[in-house]
């Protein structure tokens, strides 16, 4: 069974600060990972989404992820955040094996950006 | 082009009350799914269906039921409301195509069981 560790649950940071939220799955097989992001009072939307290729991928509103197969690691990143980016974090993967077209998420993380 | 609906927003339940949270969506998605959030667990799985007339279990199914008519509209059903049902249930839909599967979410429906 495929399974997904977001190791931080809360993150505060200071405007302008350099993000990197951490997300760990567990799944032996070839995996297509994605980045949701659920700003307050409202529903998920996609950040970013890996498939194959380039191991790093860029997403929306200036937001990446790197795949490192090795580390079976697909980290958020964001150079300098603003307040607008306060919001919930999830991380997401698919294991393309299983014949099951659904998403195993991890348990999320809370980022709040102080200006 | 309205993407994924869901209805009611809120809903308070007493137990061993039945309801029914409705989920359209309109991009000719073949795949439905049926989630809850709790507060620090992410989401969980309950249902999910690859097109009419075909659903199946997710991590927690327990509880709940599901059918699928049409390609558009997927319900779920509590038939015995119980507080551990409290959760904030989303609904989502993809395409069936080769890759990457990305799903489409609803805006939520809020329900408590008291």
């Amino acid at each position: 069974a495929q399974s997904v560790s977001q190791h931080n649950h809360h993150v505060i940071l200071s405007e302008a600060a350099s993000l990197e939220l951490g997300c760990n799955y567990s799944y032996g097989g070839t995996v297509n990972l994605f980045w949701y992001v659920q700003y307050p009072g409202q529903h998920l939307q996609l950040l970013l989404k890996y498939f194959s290729g380039d191991p790093l991928v860029k997403g929306i509103k200036g937001f990446e992820a790197e795949f490192i197969k090795s580390k079976f690691s697909f980290n958020l990143r964001k150079p300098s955040v603003q307040w607008s980016d306060t919001a919930e974090y999830f991380c997401a993967v698919l294991g393309m094996d299983t014949g099951r077209r659904a998403l195993t998420f991890g348990s999320g993380t809370r980022l709040q950006v102080q200006p | 082009n309205a993407g994924v609906t869901q209805t009611p927003k809120f809903r308070i339940l007493k137990i061993g009350q039945s309801m029914t949270l409705q989920c359209t969506q309109d991009m000719n998605h073949n795949y439905m799914y049926w989630y809850r959030q709790d507060p620090g667990m992410g989401l969980k799985l309950i249902y999910y269906s690859v097109g009419a007339g075909i659903t199946d279990k997710g991590e927690v199914p327990n509880g709940y039921n599901v059918s699928r008519s049409t390609t558009e509209d997927f319900p779920l059903r509590l038939e015995l409301a119980a507080p551990s049902q409290t959760s904030v249930y989303f609904c989502a839909s993809s395409y069936s195509g080769p890759s990457p599967y990305e799903q489409y979410f609803g805006p939520g429906t809020r329900l408590t069981v008291t």
